[in-house]
């Protein structure tokens, strides 16, 4: 079974610009949830997706966002980037997300380096 | 909100030797504690989970003990290998809200 896949695994940026990852969940994963990894501040909960539905939110600003497609598919958009959004950014996928069986797998991460 | 604390940040330790990891929790509802390796340039891999209503679960080389009276839960690899090298996440999670540990580098010593 192919693992979690994630699309561009690398990106420049300048600041100002937007940009918008993308996360492939396992097959039959139905939850996705995006994390922030920084040397600083480590692994930050960005959100979880359900269903197409946000279920879970972290502290982030709002110019953070993402969505979830009805094929699990699922992407987030970071609008008016600043240089401290450089960060590896993780999407994680489970089965369900809330259950006490779930487990989260991630995926390698897109590095976003903005100049 | 859960606040997870790990511990030491970084651990080298001669190879052949035994790792031990520690990280506390703060909010009694949580009820799974997974622990992840992260290699450089990839994402992290689960290594070990376990629930809250088991206090200990052991796989090979690892082991994962949890104390819920105290709320903290730990990491012990045995008969370390070079390989075992990597930065080492624990985290808690309460229904859908999962916190992660700010890591442990450990360093295996050949």
């Amino acid at each position: 079974k192919a693992g979690v896949t994630q699309t561009p695994r690398y990106l420049i940026k300048t600041r100002g610009q937007q940009v918008t990852l993308s996360c492939s969940p396992i097959s039959g994963h139905r939850s996705v949830s995006w994390y922030q990894q920084t040397p600083g501040q480590g692994l930050q909960f960005l959100f979880e997706y359900f269903s197409e539905t946000q279920r879970n939110k972290g502290n982030f600003p709002g110019r953070f966002s993402g969505r979830q497609f009805s094929n699990s598919r699922s992407e987030m958009n970071v609008s008016t980037l600043e240089l401290g959004d450089s960060a590896l950014y993780l999407c994680a996928s489970s089965r369900d997300g809330g259950g006490m069986s779930e487990t989260q797998y991630f995926g390698p991460g897109t590095r976003l380096l903005v100049l | 909100g859960e606040n997870v604390e790990q511990h030491p940040s970084t651990l080298s330790v001669q190879e052949g030797d035994s790792a031990v990891i520690k990280c506390t929790y703060s909010d009694s509802a949580s009820n799974y504690f997974p622990w992840y390796k992260q290699e450089l340039g990839k994402g992290p891999q689960l290594i070990i989970d376990i629930r809250s209503n088991v206090g200990e679960k052991k796989d090979q080389r690892i082991a994962v003990t949890l104390n819920k009276t105290a709320k903290h839960f730990s990491l012990h690899i045995t008969e370390t290998q070079p390989e075992d090298s990597a930065v080492y996440f624990c985290a808690a999670r309460r229904n859908n809200d999962m916190r992660f540990g700010a890591g442990t580098r450990l360093t295996v010593k050949p």
